[in-house]
């Protein structure tokens, strides 16, 4: 059980183009996702926590206009880095809590390796 | 804002050998996770702790939640070549049964086992 999936799992994109990221929740429920972004060799930074229903909550730093999120049910989330740069190439990876667990436990997607060239 | 130093940073083991890491926060937290991720994958949680003094096994892994609450470490007994990975220790000021709190996670602990 708690399986989070990521697709697609890479992508190489040209200067200025958008890309859409999903995460899903394959067996169970999620009213939230989280939004991570992982440079080489580096750890995990929290980009943005997805809110079933409502607005994402964007970390200090992170332009919500350029990394739109949308959580439209208990089950997915997409990231869409829109107007995609170079320095945007990373990898990034989603998280979700079973919603009603009451614990803290997240489960990652296996990431999406995001190449701009 | 909150941050953790784990430790070590990397560690070059022999196959069988015994591997402990921890991690430190200048500030307490609630909830401590330890998770595994492999190249090119995301992390896999091993561990999750709830309470001030808990310790837990998985296997031949076993971590605990530090008394002041600043604190956790893992250990991996005899280890072996699967193992290899880095290791990271995430601190949640979320509580067991209450409210969620987003994860801060340590720099990560690369393994390296040799056969």
């Amino acid at each position: 059980g708690a399986v989070v999936s990521q697709h697609p799992s890479w992508v190489i994109c040209k200067s200025g183009t958008s890309v859409k990221i999903e995460c899903r929740s394959l067996d169970f429920q999620a009213t939230t996702m989280f939004w991570y972004r992982q440079f080489p060799k580096q750890s995990l930074m929290l980009m943005a926590t997805s809110n079933e229903g409502s607005k994402a909550t964007y970390e200090q730093g992170v332009e919500k206009d350029k990394f739109l999120i949308n959580h439209a049910s208990l089950t997915l989330s997409t990231l869409t880095v829109t107007s995609a740069h170079p320095e945007d190439s990373s990898f990034y990876i989603c998280s979700a809590s079973p919603s009603g667990s009451g614990n803290n436990e997240q489960f990652f997607g296996p990431g999406t390796r995001l190449t701009v060239l | 804002g909150q941050q953790l130093n784990q430790s070590p940073q990397s560690m070059f083991i022999q196959e069988g050998e015994d591997v402990s890491m921890n991690c430190t926060s200048s500030s307490i937290f609630n909830t401590w996770l330890w998770y595994k991720q492999e190249p090119g994958e995301g992390p896999v949680l091993l561990i999750a702790l709830y309470k001030a003094g808990e310790l837990t096994s998985n296997g031949r892994l076993t971590a605990q939640f530090g008394i002041t609450r600043k604190d956790s470490f893992l250990n991996i007994s005899a280890s072996i070549p699967s193992d290899v990975g880095i290791y990271f220790c995430a601190g949640s000021l979320g509580i067991y049964g209450g409210s969620q709190g987003n994860l801060i996670f340590g720099k990560g602990t690369k393994l390296s086992v040799k056969p």
